[in-house]
């Protein structure tokens, strides 16, 4: 089992839908990251959080740190957010460091 | 601000050969990180570097894989020599320090034929 699970894998929606992605873990983490990267193009880093809500635009991020849960919302969904979302979990070990340990993404189609 | 740099953007060559990625990270930043992201998969973290020190490099094939920071800002990372499997996207990211928000360059594609 996957200790960061994504769902769902795959996500068609229609143009101005609500969307969800949801970010399920499994470990102690430090901070959990939502990151977006669009086909052939380098990966942007949209929120990190360690507790509570963050909105910036169209996109909210929660994380629920005793259920170890994070959802990914966008509103008013645009063709362009057409991407893959990663949720990444940092993880503290030897000491100050830290490391990011990937969920596999969700694929988010938008249409028209 | 500018971004993590990185060179080349795409690179193909035969197996058995070498080849080599810079990376640039975000003025100040004292961790940087090298990441293989093969398709359809996450990114992979390949080694993680804290100013010029070595953090971790547990999932670098150490046979055919190497890299360095000499001097604590930009960073080389080597195939040698490169296999098919090794085809993938090399992401170079820095953080002002580990748990920091993370920031990738746009990646370079190696494709081994």
């Amino acid at each position: 089992k996957n200790e960061v699970e994504q769902s769902p894998q795959n996500l068609t929606a229609q143009e101005g839908e609500f969307i969800t992605i949801n970010c399920s873990y499994s470990v102690g983490i430090s901070a959990l990251h939502w990151l977006q990267q669009h086909p052939g193009g380098g990966i942007v880093s949209l929120f990190m959080l360690s507790s509570g809500k963050k909105k910036h635009g169209r996109l909210i991020a929660t994380i629920n740190i005793q259920e170890k849960h994070s959802s990914l919302h966008i509103t008013a969904s645009h063709p362009r957010d057409s991407a893959v979302y990663i949720c990444a979990v940092g993880v503290r070990y030897g000491g100050a460091t830290n490391k990011l340990i990937f969920g596999t993404g969700t694929l988010l189609a938008v249409q028209p | 601000e500018a971004g993590v740099a990185q060179s080349p953007r795409y690179k193909i060559i035969e197996k058995r050969q070498s080849v080599a990625f810079w990376c640039n990270p975000i003025s100040g930043h004292a961790t940087l990180y090298w990441y293989q992201q093969i398709l359809g998969q996450g990114p992979k973290l390949l080694i993680q570097f804290q100013n010029n020190g070595v953090v971790d490099d547990s999932q670098l094939p150490k046979d055919r894989f190497s890299a360095e920071r000499l001097k604590g800002v930009d960073s080389t990372l080597k195939i040698q020599p490169a296999k098919l499997e090794d085809s993938a996207v090399y992401l170079c990211a820095s953080s002002l320090f580990p748990a920091h928000t993370i920031y990738f360059g746009e990646g370079s594609w190696l494709t081994v034929v």
